[in-house]
């Protein structure tokens, strides 16, 4: 089956410092990524949707100049958590869509990252 | 209302015992997602269907899109089957976002 990576699967930081995460479709292209976030003991939230080539779309209420995100090539998004904060703590995860006719579309999701911010 | 139910939230069972995950949406999608999440947090596509039924080793998973209802079946359930279990549908007219179920926490006791 299709393989999504997330690089790294933890990490922790200091207050004020940036985090990038990769997000790689390893055995297809990905037109689209998802980036979401998940808060213990909640569900998925989805903060923005990547297209490759494009500007992402964010979810209101997301921050796009604090959630960077960048779709350079068909198999690798980044997203990059500018000046974390505490708050910013959470269990990031992407997802990867294929195309697979018609106007249904699977969905392959990464392992996920923590980030903790101190 | 969620768009997106699941039932029954939280779920234990004994070794062996099979398992029955419900969903049930309310607006018309074109496929439905399955997924299982460790408590590591990892997330693991099981399956993604559109009609009938799908099986990969002891997992079963049905969809009656006239009913708007999901199931999925995990046949001679193991302690490592233990996870929380999220159907997810894709919303919108390009199916761009999936709107997530509340999940169900499966415990499988030895």
């Amino acid at each position: 089956g299709a393989v999504v990576s997330q690089h790294p699967s933890w990490v922790i930081c200091k207050s004020g410092t940036s985090v990038k995460i990769e997000c790689r479709s390893l055995d297809f292209q990905a037109t689209t990524m998802f980036w979401y976030r998940q808060f213990p003991k909640q569900s998925l939230m989805l903060m923005a949707t990547s297209n490759e080539g494009s500007k992402a779309t964010y979810e209101q209420g997301v921050e796009k100049d604090k959630f960077l995100i960048n779709h350079a090539s068909l198999t690798l998004s980044t997203l990059t958590v500018t000046s974390a904060h505490p708050e910013d703590s959470s269990f990031y995860i992407c997802s990867a869509r294929i195309r697979a006719g018609g106007v249904s579309y699977e969905q392959y999701f990464g392992p996920g990252t923590r980030l903790t911010v101190t | 209302k969620n768009e997106v139910e699941q039932s029954p939230q939280n779920l234990t069972a004994q070794e062996g015992e099979f398992i029955t995950i419900n969903c049930s949406y309310s607006v018309g999608i074109s496929a439905l997602h399955w997924l299982q999440q460790h408590p590591g947090g990892g997330i693991v596509s099981l399956f993604m269907l559109s009609s009938g039924k799908k099986k990969h080793g002891r997992l079963i998973a049905t969809i009656n899109i006239q009913e708007k209802h999901s199931s999925l079946h995990i046949t001679a359930s193991h302690p490592r089957d233990s996870a929380v279990y999220i159907c997810a549908a894709p919303v919108g007219t390009a199916g761009n976002k999936l709107t997530f179920g509340g999940g169900t926490r499966v415990l499988v006791k030895p």
